[in-house]
């Protein structure tokens, strides 16, 4: 069975500091990779969608990366502003489903 | 472009009661998923669809059942409610199962009592 696993549970920065999450994976027979952002009270927003054969992704601020063998993925969030303040989540896809990880909740003070 | 709709947003219901949790998409997915998400734990799926009259059961189906008579429209049904229960439910879809991001709705907030 896939088990995601997302440390630190939580993560308080202040703004402007650059930042990494992390992501990890036990089955590294994965089609994907994504990242979610979920705001309180909301659903999830994918930010950043990794295939099997890329190495990583970039949008805006953000970039993620993907190392199967290792089963590891990081997004990295550069400049953090208070607006980035939400939970993080990562999720693999094996078969027709997805693995979601239990998230990471992100506060950047001003 | 309203994307994944899912009604209604909050519910109170009673132990042996029943309903039926209500999602649409309009962007002509194929994949479509029920999620239900416990505090402090990931999403847990509970059922899937790859197409009209296709669906099939994820990690933790019972207690539930989905049908899929249309591309559009896959509802979540709870026979018996159980305290268990008590969660947020979301839906999300997808074109494609490999090659495609995931879209979620805003979710259903149940308290089973």
């Amino acid at each position: 069975k896939q088990e995601v696993t997302q440390i630190p549970a939580a993560l308080s920065v202040p703004e402007g500091e650059n930042l990494v999450l992390n992501c990890s994976f036990t089955d590294s027979a994965i089609y994907n990779l994504q990242w979610f952002r979920q705001d309180p009270g909301k659903g999830l927003t994918s930010l950043l969608l990794i295939q099997s054969s890329q190495r990583e992704q970039t949008s805006g601020r953000l970039n993620a990366s993907l190392d199967k063998s290792s089963g590891r993925s990081t997004l990295y969030i550069a400049a953090s502003q208070p607006g980035d303040s939400a939970t993080y989540l990562c999720a693999v896809m094996k078969g027709n489903q997805f693995y979601f990880g239990t998230g990471t909740s992100l506060t950047v003070i001003p | 472009n309203a994307g994944v709709t899912q009604t209604p947003k909050f519910r109170i219901l009673k132990i042996g009661q029943s309903m039926t949790l209500q999602c649409a998409q309009d962007m002509n997915h194929n994949y479509m998923y029920w999620y239900r998400q416990d505090p402090g734990m990931g999403l847990k799926l509970i059922y899937y669809s790859v197409g009209a009259g296709i669906t099939d059961k994820g990690e933790v189906p019972n207690g539930y059942n989905v049908s899929r008579s249309t591309t559009e429209d896959f509802p979540l049904r709870l026979e018996l409610a159980a305290p268990s229960q008590t969660s947020v439910y979301f839906c999300a879809s997808s074109l494609d199962r490999v090659g495609e991001k995931l879209f979620f709705g805003s979710g259903t907030q149940l308290s089973v009592l």
